[in-house]
């Protein structure tokens, strides 16, 4: 099992320039997360999904959109982006049972940088 | 604003002592998960203690958990220097909040050889 991939690993952008990050898991988990991590912080949960079709705002959804068609995959879309969307971007997946969340399968990352 | 918080932010040891971590959150949770990250990587799950459980071990990891305080403790006995890393709590409260799993900012240990 490849666990949770994510693409690309590293990524510049310009102001205003939009683009999506992927995420995707093939251990058939229906919870699937986006993270962002700033320097010296934990992690600040952007948007999450329970299963397939099923999306919800975390603590900084603004900026960012999500959609969740397939189990897989669960892309995130930077619209514009901003130099405060600088950050180091973490996906992650997990099992859920009995309404509650079980252990987290992180990716490896991607560091955005926007000028 | 991030449920769970952590103490001390920084914590640097010799390689043989234990280390510990402490975590408070602030609502009902239905569980609690350690998380280590080592510079520039992911985080990995350590282990995980439900509610209605006060204590857990997983080999050198002690985990202990205080509902009535709102509050957890990780304990790392005899550190080596490969445990030098930023832990990580995460709440998981459930209910209408079932899906948000919230983090702590973390403690960062430091492991000398």
């Amino acid at each position: 099992n490849a666990g949770v991939t994510q693409t690309p690993k590293f990524q510049v952008l310009k102001t205003g320039q939009s683009m999506t990050l992927q995420c995707a898991q093939d251990m058939n988990h229906e919870y699937m997360s986006w993270y962002r991590q700033d320097p010296g912080m934990g992690l600040r949960l952007i948007h999450y999904s329970v299963g397939a079709g099923i999306t919800d705002q975390g603590e900084v959804p603004n900026g960012y959109n999500v959609s969740r068609s397939t189990t897989e995959d669960f892309p995130l879309r930077l619209l514009s982006a901003a130099p405060s969307q600088t950050s180091v971007y973490f996906c992650a997946s997990s099992y859920g049972r009995g309404g509650e969340i079980y252990e987290q399968y992180f990716g490896p990352g991607t560091r955005l940088t926007v000028t | 604003s991030q449920q769970g918080e952590e103490d001390p932010q920084a914590l640097s040891i010799q390689e043989g002592e234990n280390a510990t971590m402490n975590c408070s959150y602030k609502t009902s949770i239905n569980n609690l998960q350690w998380y280590r990250q080592n510079s520039g990587r992911g985080l990995v799950h350590l282990i995980l203690i439900r509610s209605n459980e006060r204590e857990k071990h997983s080999g050198r990891l002690r985990v202990t958990l205080d509902t009535s305080k709102k509050s957890s403790s990780l304990l790392i006995t005899a550190s080596r220097a490969a445990d030098t890393a930023s832990y990580f709590c995460a709440t998981e409260a459930g209910g209408t909040s079932y899906g948000k799993l919230t983090f702590g900012q973390g403690t960062i240990l430091t492991v000398h050889p």
